[in-house]
């Protein structure tokens, strides 16, 4: 089975750009997240989604940042205009459901803001 | 706020002894608790999760929960080169394996000497 599936794996763009990343979560799974990881900060969860439907997005830093989910298979993460502190490896991770425990993370995407 | 803590390492510990992680977390209404494993440069996989007070154990791998102390730990028996790596603490407000996302420590850097 394919695991979590991400892309691109790396982006480098200038500042006030736009960046859109994309994650299509493992099939069957009900639950998407969206997570930023530093090493000033860690791993941090962005927003998550249940069904489709977008249940906490208090992690999203500011406006810049956006998520949808358009369907079961296909979630965006946009960030409009981008900065330099944006740089920063952005993970999803799917999980199958709310008795599950474990969260499936993909292997990121490496974003680099100059 | 949810602050889930950990030593930041590195955690040096000799090939075949065992290797104590630790981690407290704020918040007192947290169900559930995670360790994730981090390689370099890779994805976080989870290793274990607890949420009853106690041990559980897993092959080489131990978690022990603490809620009054609001305490969990990880330890690794029979250390390998192959455990080195960053241990991330994580933990969830739900015991069902969490209807939201996980708040993640900042990791330990765990060597193992040959």
């Amino acid at each position: 089975d394919a695991g979590v599936i991400q892309s691109p794996r790396h982006e480098v763009t200038e500042m006030g750009q736009e960046v859109t990343l994309r994650c299509k979560p493992i099939s069957g799974h009900n639950s998407l997240f969206w997570y930023r990881q530093t090493m000033m900060r860690g791993l941090e969860l962005l927003i998550y989604f249940n069904n489709n439907v977008p249940i906490d997005d208090s992690g999203m830093p500011e406006d810049r940042f956006s998520a949808k989910m358009p369907n079961a298979s296909f979630s965006t993460l946009k960030i409009q205009p981008s900065e330099p502190r944006d740089s920063a490896v952005y993970f999803c991770a799917s999980r199958g459901g709310a008795s599950s425990y474990e969260q499936y993370f993909g292997p990121g995407t490496r974003l680099t803001v100059t | 706020q949810k602050e889930v803590e950990q030593n930041s390492g590195p955690l040096s510990v000799p090939e075949g002894a065992i290797a104590s992680l630790n981690c407290t977390y704020s918040d007192r209404g947290s169900q559930s608790f995670f360790w994730y494993r981090q390689y370099s440069g890779k994805s976080p996989e989870l290793i274990m999760f607890i949420y009853s007070n106690g041990d559980k154990e897993d092959g080489r791998f131990t978690a022990q929960l603490n809620k009054a102390s609001q305490y969990v730990s990880l330890l690794i028996r029979d250390s390998q080169p192959s455990d080195s790596a960053t241990y991330l603490c994580a933990v969830n407000m739900y015991s069902g394996g969490g209807a939201d996302g996980l708040t993640f420590g900042k990791g330990t850097h765990l060597i193992i000497q040959p």
